[in-house]
């Protein structure tokens, strides 16, 4: 079956350094790839977009990159600060078509001043 | 731009009960989808609507239905609750369905006593 896996529960780096995370996959050919940040209480907010075709997007501090041979993604944060401290979802789409988007159940990311 | 607006933002039901979700998604969208969130299981897909039509459906029992009206609002349907109905129901809407990011509300806690 599908199976989305993110690197861990809880990731802790200090301020000023880059933070990686990480989404494998198997069983999935997906077209695109999603990251999203979810702060406690609220819902989920799109980050960035890569589809298969594309081998890293960036935006500002974010870079995404996207390795369908290997089936991981990697979400970088470069000069991380404390108010990067959310959990991260990585999500596919499942449907090829539809807005059927499976979700990772997140990395939980915290930025010690 | 209002964002997505979901009511109410806390519920508290009990077991047989049926609950209704509002969901009013950003003006223009026409896709909404519903997730169910849970610390264990995360973002579990329920079901997507675009321009009144069910297009896309979860793994969930039958108990769990929606609709979608002509100004795009989208309402979640749950009939005979269990204890494990309890978790945070998200929507989010898109311009599009498909290859879309998805904005989303912060949700509706339902807690089911």
């Amino acid at each position: 079956s599908q199976k989305i896996e993110q690197n861990s529960e809880a990731l802790n780096i200090q301020e000023g350094k880059t933070a990686t995370l990480t989404c494998n996959y198997t069983n999935y050919s997906p077209a695109y790839l999603q990251w999203y940040r979810q702060d406690p209480g609220r819902g989920p907010v799109f980050l960035l977009l890569i589809r298969e075709n594309e081998k890293e997007k960036r935006k500002e501090r974010l870079k995404v990159t996207f390795d369908t041979t290997l089936k991981q993604s990697l979400f970088h944060i470069t000069a991380s600060q404390p108010a990067d401290s959310a959990t991260y979802l990585c999500a596919l789409d499942s449907s090829g078509g539809y807005q059927k988007v499976t979700f990772g159940i997140g990395t939980k990311l915290q930025v010690i001043p | 731009k209002a964002g997505v607006t979901q009511t109410p933002r806390y519920l508290i039901k009990t077991r047989g009960q049926q609950v209704t979700l509002s969901c009013s998604p950003i003006s223009g969208h026409r896709s909404v989808s519903w997730y169910q969130q849970t610390p264990g299981q995360g973002l579990q897909f329920l079901f997507e609507y675009f321009s009144e039509t069910q297009r896309n459906k979860g793994n969930f029992p039958g108990r769990f239905s929606g609709r979608q009206f002509s100004n795009s609002r989208s309402e979640m349907n749950v009939s005979t609750l269990e204890l494990g109905d309890s978790a945070l129901y998200l929507c989010a809407s898109s311009l599009e369905t498909g290859l879309q990011p998805q904005h989303f509300g912060d949700g509706t806690r339902l807690s089911i006593l």
